[in-house]
């Protein structure tokens, strides 16, 4: 079975703090991904990675930043968290050649 | 338009059956995904279809596809409260998967 593992269930932080998520896979996916899930707007991409120290920007890459150092580890890095990004966050992995996505348990995260 | 749409929201009475609707938009779109996500959990595959299927059943589940009217739909028979969740349509698009807005799907004893 397929496992991505995230860092953090519940995590809550200040206005103006670094945060980083983190997100594990044990399947040696070449492919990772950060989505956000709104209420009533579903999941937005936010970057993925196709490949270690390769990032592509998705639909709503403001205000983040990633890093994949291995290829097991893709971090979503919060500069200077703002409430706007109180959200859950979900990371994914596929592999080459394969579009199904696998998904970790999610990040809700609160910024005040 | 270019958005993957669902209702947000569904109620079915247990033991009846459940229909979910989608409409999306890449009629390329080689793979298309339906997820469930319980309360509090990331997003659990449930089923797929490839694109040159009309129908797939598994168990309780049976999807539909039309590809002339661009249109995707989830059966669940005999819906019991475990299935109280939202569930997630998406296509494949570019290599990515473009989610619709989810539809909250309750189920009432």
């Amino acid at each position: 079975d397929v496992k991505v593992t995230q860092s953090s269930r519940y995590l809550v932080k200040r206005t103006g703090e670094k945060v980083f998520l983190e997100c594990v896979q044990d399947m040696d996916h070449e492919n990772m991904f950060w989505y956000r899930q709104d209420p009533g707007l579903g999941l937005r991409l936010i970057y993925f990675s196709y490949d270690v120290k390769m990032k592509e920007k998705g639909d709503i890459p403001e205000g983040y930043s990633v890093s994949r150092e291995k290829k097991e580890r893709f971090s979503l890095i919060l500069e200077s968290a703002s409430t706007n990004q109180t959200s859950m966050y979900l990371c994914a992995s596929r592999t080459s050649g394969d579009d199904t996505q696998y998904f970790g348990p999610g990040t809700r995260l609160t910024v005040l | 338009g270019e958005d993957v749409e669902q209702s947000l929201f569904l109620s079915v009475r247990e033991g009846d059956s459940s229909v979910i609707n989608c409409t999306y938009t890449d009629s390329s779109s080689t793979y298309l995904y339906w997820y469930k996500q319980e309360p509090g959990a990331g997003l659990q595959l449930l089923t797929y279809i490839f694109s040159n299927m009309d129908m797939k059943q598994d168990q309780r589940l049976t999807v539909l596809l039309n590809k002339k009217d661009k249109h995707l739909s989830l059966r669940i028979a005999d819906t019991q409260t475990g299935d109280s969740a939202i569930y997630f349509c998406a296509e494949t698009r570019v290599g990515q998967l473009t989610f619709g807005s989810g539809t909250q799907l309750t189920v009432l004893p």
